[in-house]
């Protein structure tokens, strides 16, 4: 079955502008997470949505946003770019939104800022 | 506050011998943990798990170790392969089980 798909997977913002990024689930996976990978801190929390709800948050400022929709397709939005957000965005999906399931990942959205 | 540190950036291993990377955590109510492996331009892939429960888990050439008491785990690879070249990242859930909590990774270079 298709793995988790994240588009676009790679773009180029300058600062003060906003991104969207989109995520789509493996089929049947109804928890979506987004994760930052840089090279200094390694994969940072975002946040987790489990049937349309946020369920917990990362320790990121307000700019970073995300959403999950009802076919369990999540998009996350960063406002005011920063260059410090120059980084590997990673979606991941699960079955369940509690508990042990293991965590698929998509091969991520690799933001630029200039 | 990393939570889960690895504290070896990099590994170095020839092909054949054993890889061991190790992790440790400080939140004591994690109890579940997870290696995953990651290929430039490529997510992480799951690799291997352990419950709280368990002292060691067994995946064919993998096995992971827990000690609870000195909040410690360690990835052994057995035999070591060119292909396991890849950046390894250990993590953590706890109680809530929404997030794991990653570690910065070490880097495993398996040279022939």
């Amino acid at each position: 079955k298709a793995g988790v798909t994240q588009t676009p997977r790679y773009l180029i913002k300058t600062r003060g502008q906003q991104v969207t990024l989109s995520c789509s689930p493996i089929s049947g996976h109804r928890s979506v997470s987004w994760y930052q990978q840089t090279p200094g801190q390694g994969l940072q929390f975002l946040f987790e949505y489990f049937s349309e709800t946020q369920r917990n948050k990362g320790n990121f400022p307000g700019r970073f946003s995300g959403r999950q929709f009802s076919n369990s397709r999540s998009e996350m939005n960063v406002s005011t770019l920063e260059l410090g957000d120059s980084a590997l965005y990673l979606c991941a999906s699960r079955i369940r939104g509690l508990g042990t399931g293991e965590l698929f990942f998509g091969e991520g959205s690799r933001l630029t800022v200039l | 506050d990393q939570q889960v540190k690895q504290n070896s950036p990099s590994l170095s291993v020839q092909e054949g011998r054993i890889s061991i990377l190790n992790c440790d955590y400080t939140n004591s109510m994690f109890d579940y943990f997870l290696w995953y492996k990651k290929y430039p331009a490529e997510g992480p892939t799951f690799l291997i798990s352990i419950s709280s429960i368990k002292d060691k888990n067994e995946d064919g050439r993998f096995t992971v170790f827990l000690n609870k008491s000195a909040k410690h785990l360690s990835l052994h690879i057995v035999p070591s392969q060119p292909g396991d070249s890849a950046v390894y990242f250990c993590a953590a859930s706890g109680n809530s089980g929404y997030a794991l909590n990653f570690g910065k990774g070490t880097s495993l270079l398996v040279t022939p």
